[in-house]
């Protein structure tokens, strides 16, 4: 069984600070890694993808991925109230075409 | 705007009803899927489509039933062998990728189903 592992949370941390959100996989061969940002009641949208070992960033967001150690994290810098949601990590399932396997979510809360 | 529209926000089923949700995309993507989301779970898979004409049991396709007639659409049938539909229903789409590679999937609004 193919499994994606994340820390339900909640994660809390203050105005400003780094916030550091992991994600373990069980697939060694997973090529495709995605971090999807979800505020309660609302669907999921996209904060990044990685595809390479190494760091990733975008404005305020880092990704980073390490498939030896079949892991792959996001850092939030100068974390904002408006931070405050579940964050869902997805890797892609190479068992089925174009398939993703999610894990269930940390929530992160951002209190000023 | 492109984009994926679902239908409708909220809805209520009675006990024994089957009930359809609609998903609809005008991005142009090959691929669509159908997860179902529990509170304070993450998404699992129902059924997702690759192509036209053909779709793919996902992880929890027992009581659902959906048809690609057309690339832009991928409904979804909440049939009454589903004994506990009550959940948050998402559709997305993406580019078919091949070589072990999936490309990223983007989310409709979501459908929010009551069994009352």
């Amino acid at each position: 069984q193919k499994e994606v592992e994340q820390n339900s949370g909640p994660l809390s941390v203050p105005e400003g600070a780094i916030a550091s959100l992991n994600c373990t996989y069980s697939d060694r061969g997973s090529q495709s890694f995605f971090w999807y940002r979800q505020y309660s009641g609302k669907s999921p949208e996209l904060i990044m993808s990685i595809y390479s070992n190494g760091d990733k960033e975008d404005g305020r967001f880092t990704a980073q991925l390490n498939k030896a150690s079949q892991y792959v994290s996001l850092l939030i810098r100068d974390s904002q109230p408006s931070d405050s949601a579940t964050y869902l990590c997805a890797v892609n399932d190479r068992g089925g075409y174009n398939k993703l396997i999610f894990g269930a979510g940390t929530r992160l809360a951002v209190h000023p | 705007d492109g984009g994926i529209t679902q239908s409708p926000k909220y809805l209520f089923r009675k006990e024994g009803q089957n009930v359809t949700l609609s998903c609809e995309q005008n991005l142009n993507h090959d691929a669509m899927y159908w997860y179902r989301q529990d509170p304070g779970q993450g998404l699992r898979l129902i059924y997702y489509s690759q192509i036209v004409n053909d779709f793919q049991k996902g992880d929890i396709a027992e009581g659902y039933s959906v048809s690609r007639e057309k690339k832009e659409s991928f409904p979804l049938t909440v049939t009454s062998a589903q004994k506990n539909p009550t959940a948050f229903y998402l559709c997305a789409s993406s580019t078919a990728l091949g070589g072990g590679s999936t490309d990223t999937q983007y989310f409709g609004p979501g459908t929010r189903l009551t069994v009352l």
